[in-house]
């Protein structure tokens, strides 16, 4: 079975630099996606950035970037530049199996960013 | 862009009330999902629907039903709610079921169950 492990429940980080928040991921299947979510205290989950397994260059978007190190199974994401509104809980999540759009989540990360 | 709209967004209800959790996409989208969201435990998938008057089960569908009379609409019905029924409800919806695609939530329910 699938499952996302993410082992840190908060971090903090200074305004202007760089944050890595840790995932990984256990499974079976050869064909699987990775995606980073973000939930500001307002609850809303935000999209943020996608992986396929397949895919040959790591996921960029914008300030959002994912280190994706398929034999390691880790698909850790990298926030640049860090601002006041990024503080907010931060899941990675996985595709849970093959042919569907549901989703498997870690427990988070609750993200501090102090000026 | 997608609209995921959940029609409340506290809610406090007894123990044995039976609860209506609705939710509303606008962009046609074929699939809509139910997560529970607690402290630690991330995001839990209870049920979910691919079609109109289908459902599926999740992983903790215990004490939960749903309802999907419309494409738009996918209703999580608390039979006899419960204390520990008290969270986060989180629904989505995605266009396809190739993988590839992003689910769409709405702001959440804070449900209380007292």
């Amino acid at each position: 079975a699938q499952k996302i492990t993410q082992t840190q429940p908060g971090m903090f980080v200074q305004e202007k630099e760089a944050v890595t928040l840790d995932c990984t991921y256990d499974t079976s299947d050869p064909s699987y996606g990775l995606f980073w979510y973000k939930q500001p205290s307002s609850g809303e989950m935000i999209f943020l950035i996608y992986q396929g397994s397949y895919d040959q260059q790591n996921a960029t978007e914008g300030r959002y970037s994912l280190n994706f190190q398929k034999a390691r199974k880790s698909a850790n994401l990298v926030i640049s530049a860090s601002q006041l509104g990024d503080s907010a809980m931060y899941f990675c999540a996985m595709r849970d199996g093959y042919n569907t759009d549901k989703l498997i989540f870690g427990t988070g990360t609750r993200l501090q960013v102090f000026p | 862009d997608v609209k995921v709209t959940q029609s409340s967004r506290y809610l406090v209800k007894r123990t044995g009330e039976k609860v209506f959790l609705e939710c509303v996409q606008d962009m046609d989208h074929e699939n809509m999902f139910w997560y529970r969201q607690d402290p630690g435990l991330g995001l839990r998938l209870i049920y979910f629907s691919y079609d109109v008057k289908m459902k599926e089960k999740g992983d903790i569908p215990e004490g939960y039903s749903v309802s999907r009379e419309k494409k738009e609409r996918f209703s999580l019905i608390l039979e006899s709610a419960s204390t520990n029924q008290t969270s986060m409800y989180l629904c989505a919806s995605s266009a396809d079921r190739d993988g590839n695609s992003p689910l769409h939530f709405g702001n959440g329910t804070r449900l209380t169950v007292t």
